[in-house]
């Protein structure tokens, strides 16, 4: 099975800084990667997918990118509205693995 | 606009059966392989199941293998997750996803409200 390990689990940020949170994972995915943010009481929402490709109505103040096995989720300029829980999920073979997430907390 | 709203969770003894259902709307139903993935109590995300278009092909992890199948009526536009067997640990908000592109095992893009299984005596 495929292993991702996600960092940091928790942050706390301001809103003028660039968040980012990265998914390591344990072999090579080919860009088999996306991101969901899930609110308290919520379902989760697809954020990016292919590693790098924005999802419909989702701001483009978050971006992905990937350096070797390593996948980053970038917020630019956070709004309050993005705190929430972060997901990173591997679909290039099964079984799928997610992240163990990341809390985000607007400050 | 998509809509996949599950029902049937609720609390079930240890090693009773249940069963989820999942009715879509606002897409062709037919043309997404579809899934269900779990999230315990204050835990993360946990895939439980894929199934193919047609149903002919199902995936599951080590986990639910043996214990839990899904199906799918293309006709009915629902999906369905028959769980046997449960255990405590099965215990979680059950959602229902629909996979992004027509046709391809690939990502989330779209999820029910959840149902939530509880398994207790």
């Amino acid at each position: 099975d495929i292993q991702m390990t996600q960092s940091p689990a928790s942050l706390s940020a301001s809103l003028e800084e660039i968040v980012t949170i990265t998914c390591k994972a344990s072999q090579g995915i080919d860009d088999y990667l996306s991101w969901y943010q899930q609110k308290p009481g919520k379902s989760p929402q697809l954020l990016i997918y292919d590693a790098t490709s924005l999802a419909d109505g989702v701001p483009s103040r978050f971006s992905g990118s990937r350096s070797g096995t390593q996948y980053s989720l970038k917020i630019s300029r956070p709004q309050v509205d993005d705190s929430g829980i972060y997901y990173c999920l591997q679909s290039y073979s099964t079984p799928y693995t997610f992240g163990a997430g990341t809390k985000l907390e607007l400050k | 606009e998509v809509q996949l709203v599950e029902s049937g969770g609720g609390l079930v003894q240890p090693g009773r059966s249940l069963k989820l259902s999942c009715a879509a709307s606002g897409f062709t139903f037919s043309n997404y392989y579809m899934a269900w993935v779990r999230q315990a109590p204050k835990k993360g995300l946990e895939w439980v199941a894929t199934i193919s278009t047609s149903g002919s092909r199902t995936y599951y992890p080590d986990s639910v293998k043996g214990r839990f199948t899904i199906s799918r009526d293309n006709a009915k536009s629902s999906l369905y997750l028959q769980m046997n067997s449960l255990k405590s640990e099965d215990t979680a908000t059950y959602y229902c996803a629909r996979h992004g592109r027509p046709g391809q095992l690939d990502w989330f893009a779209y999820w029910g409200q959840g149902t939530l299984v509880t398994v207790s005596s």
